[in-house]
């Protein structure tokens, strides 16, 4: 069975240092990653992905996430914080030529502190 | 370039009652179209996905239904809402191949009385 987790619930990192975001996945097959942002009550934002190529991928607003096949982990990381960042962040997964279903974290709530 | 639009932003229904939302996308042709129901804000339940007119796969067995009448449109049904019905539904469409990713929605906040 295809799985992702997201093991923080919630990540509280000050204005202007870096944040991490974790995410490990367990599947069968090359996976296509992705991340995605929730603000409150609006719909999901995709951010970035990694199909395939360069392991370090980056996305909007200056996110980037980095593809372990070892590890089996795409952790989306910024170098700079902003209070703006603040909202709940989801990985995802999609398999190819195993169907159309996307797998979903259970969500990372990230709280900038000013 | 594409987009998705669902209605109504919000609907506030008693129980027994039914219940139709709609979703539709534009600048795309043949997406695979999905119904996801988010409660408390936390995790995504994948409701139903379609890769085509009239092909619709239920992921939780539930009182809700799907149909895609069109190729674009995907609505989300029932005939007799519950309490546990109540959360926020978000629509989502991807690409059979490239875009990979998933695009969402709005979504419609529904809350069952």
């Amino acid at each position: 069975a295809q799985s992702v987790a997201q093991p923080e619930d919630q990540v509280n990192v000050a204005e202007g240092n870096p944040l991490t975001v974790k995410c490990t996945y367990s599947v069968s097959g090359n996976p296509y990653l992705f991340w995605y942002v929730q603000y409150p009550n609006r719909g999901l934002q995709f951010l970035l992905k990694y199909i395939t190529g360069d392991n370090l991928v980056k996305g909007s607003y200056g996110f980037e996430a980095e593809f372990n096949k070892s590890q089996t982990s795409f952790h989306l990381k910024k170098p700079s914080a902003l209070v703006s960042d603040s909202a709940l962040y989801f990985c995802a997964v999609r398999v190819p030529n195993t169907g159309n279903q996307f797998y979903f974290g259970t969500g990372t709530s990230l709280t900038v502190i000013p | 370039s594409q987009t998705i639009h669902q209605w109504p932003a919000t609907l506030v229904q008693p129980v027994g009652s039914p219940l139709s939302l709609e979703c539709t996308v534009e600048g795309t042709s043949n997406p695979n179209l999905y119904w996801y129901r988010q409660a408390a804000g936390r995790g995504l339940q994948l409701l139903f996905y379609s890769v085509g007119i009239g092909q619709i796969s239920s992921e939780v067995p539930q009182n809700l239904s799907a149909s895609r009448p069109q190729d674009r449109q995907f609505i989300l049904s029932s005939k007799k809402l519950l309490l546990s019905d109540s959360g926020f539904y978000l629509c989502a469409w991807s690409g059979t191949g490239d875009p990979y990713e998933q695009y969402f929605g709005p979504g419609t906040r529904l809350t069952v009385t």
